[in-house]
């Protein structure tokens, strides 16, 4: 079954940390990756999109990174701020799904001041 | 501005009562989508539709319908609601769903729909 999982569920760091958010999937052929952004009672914003044939993506104080041989991405924060305090969503198309955007269950992130 | 739009953002009803949900981009979309969001299970896909008058199941359909008159309009009809549709609804949308940049899905703001 075609899924993806990211770790941790939770996560909270202090102002100005580096971190990294991490995403597995389970298939390899797959067309692109995308990370989000939700906020409590919002839609989702979509951050970066990653074709199968990029490695990685950036905008801002975001990298992502895609390793399709490993089935893996990372979300990259530099320099965490209060207000990227959300949840953030990988969701995968895979090439075998149809259209739809398989998601992850998210990691949760509280960066405090 | 570039948006989805969604109505109503929240909407408590009772089972059966008939309802639709309306979502609307002005972005000159031809892919639309619907997904629910329940707690525990992430976000699921229900229909989708390539373009005007092409629509096809998602993961989750049972329950659902929908229509695609116009490019810019994707309502989501629940004929009978039942309990187990009680959920956070999304509607996207994409330039494309080919695999490529134009893939990049824009988000509605949500429908909070809690059935009696």
């Amino acid at each position: 079954k075609q899924e993806v999982t990211q770790i941790p569920a939770a996560l909270s760091v202090p102002e100005g940390e580096n971190l990294v958010l991490n995403c597995s999937f389970t298939d390899s052929a797959i067309y692109n990756l995308q990370w989000f952004r939700q906020d409590p009672g919002k839609g989702l914003t979509s951050l970066l999109l990653i074709q199968s044939s990029q490695r990685e993506q950036t905008s801002g104080r975001l990298n992502a990174s895609l390793d399709k041989s490993s089935g893996r991405s990372t979300l990259y924060i530099a320099a965490s701020q209060p207000g990227d305090s959300a949840t953030y969503l990988c969701a995968v198309r895979y090439a075998q799904a149809g259209t739809a955007l398989i998601f992850g269950k998210g990691t949760t992130l509280s960066v405090s001041s | 501005e570039a948006q989805v739009t969604q109505n109503p953002r929240y909407l408590i009803t009772v089972t059966g009562k008939k309802l639709t949900v309306t979502c609307s981009q002005n972005m000159n979309h031809e892919y639309m989508s619907w997904y629910r969001q329940d707690p525990g299970l992430g976000l699921r896909q229900i229909y989708y539709s390539m373009n005007v008058e092409v629509t096809d199941k998602g993961d989750v359909p049972e329950g659902y319908k929908v229509s695609r008159k116009e490019k810019r309009n994707f309502p989501l009809i629940l004929e009978s609601p039942s309990p187990n549709q009680t959920s956070l609804y999304f509607c996207a949308s994409s330039l494309a769903a080919g695999g490529s940049l134009g893939d990049t899905q824009y988000f509605g703001p949500g429908t909070r729909l809690t059935v009696l």
